[in-house]
């Protein structure tokens, strides 16, 4: 049982254009959502997290919108530089298990020239 | 320089044949976890530990084994691997158990059970 989708495996944008990646989360416990990118050969870094008591985080051109009553995040990256292209990792902990990830299964962005 | 590390990186072996994948981190941490990516899957965790000498499972822990006899070492043991355990295999660590801690990841083992 996937608590933690990510619908879209993959995702193209020209650079300097606006990229969005989504994540639909199934789990009400859950209140802690994260971002990680990866690159090839290396493993998983953070990026950008929110809390549940928040609906929005910036962070330079990173930017994580949380609508919890539709269970649904969003990253948005702008503008997207061809640097971003990775496979980003949506994931979530809940109360009492604040330590442990779930995460989804990753969308792949391509930033083309 | 603050890093968590993983040998071997790449493994080719035969069903059945023991094996071990080590990881270790500089950081001092508390927290230390294994995951396996899958396609389609994304990352599933395997074990976790809280500090040294607890270990639990998380959610596919078939198959595999854990030990925390140290706080910078968390090896993931595969007694008699099958090929159903070929999968990329990440460490984590973060600072504080039971907290929000950022956790950190390693380059990755990718494994091939034939």
């Amino acid at each position: 049982d996937q608590q933690v989708k990510q619908n879209s495996p993959s995702l193209s944008v020209q650079e300097g254009r606006i990229s969005i990646l989504n994540c639909d989360y199934t789990n009400s416990m859950f209140d802690y959502f994260l971002w990680y990118k990866k690159y090839p050969a290396e493993g998983p870094t953070f990026l950008i997290s929110i809390s549940s008591i928040k609906d929005k985080n910036e962070d330079g051109r990173f930017t994580v919108f949380l609508n919890k009553s539709a269970k649904h995040l969003s990253l948005h990256i702008v503008p997207s530089q061809p640097g971003d292209s990775a496979v980003y990792f949506c994931a979530a902990s809940g109360t009492g298990t604040a330590s442990k990830l779930t995460f989804g299964t990753g969308t792949r962005l391509q930033v083309t020239l | 320089e603050a890093q968590v590390t993983q040998n071997p990186r790449y493994l080719i072996t035969v069903t059945g044949k023991k094996l071990t994948v080590t990881c270790s981190q500089n950081m001092n941490h508390e927290y230390m976890s294994w995951y396996r990516q899958d396609p389609g899957l994304g990352l599933r965790q395997i074990y976790y530990s809280m500090n040294v000498e607890v270990t639990d499972k998380g959610d596919v822990p078939e198959g595999y084994k854990v030990s925390r006899k140290e706080k910078r070492n968390f090896p993931l043991i595969l007694e008699s691997p099958s090929p159903n355990q070929t999968s990329l295999y990440f460490c984590a660590s973060s600072a504080v158990a039971y907290t929000r801690e950022t956790q950190y990841f390693g380059p990755g083992t990718r494994l091939l059970v034939l």
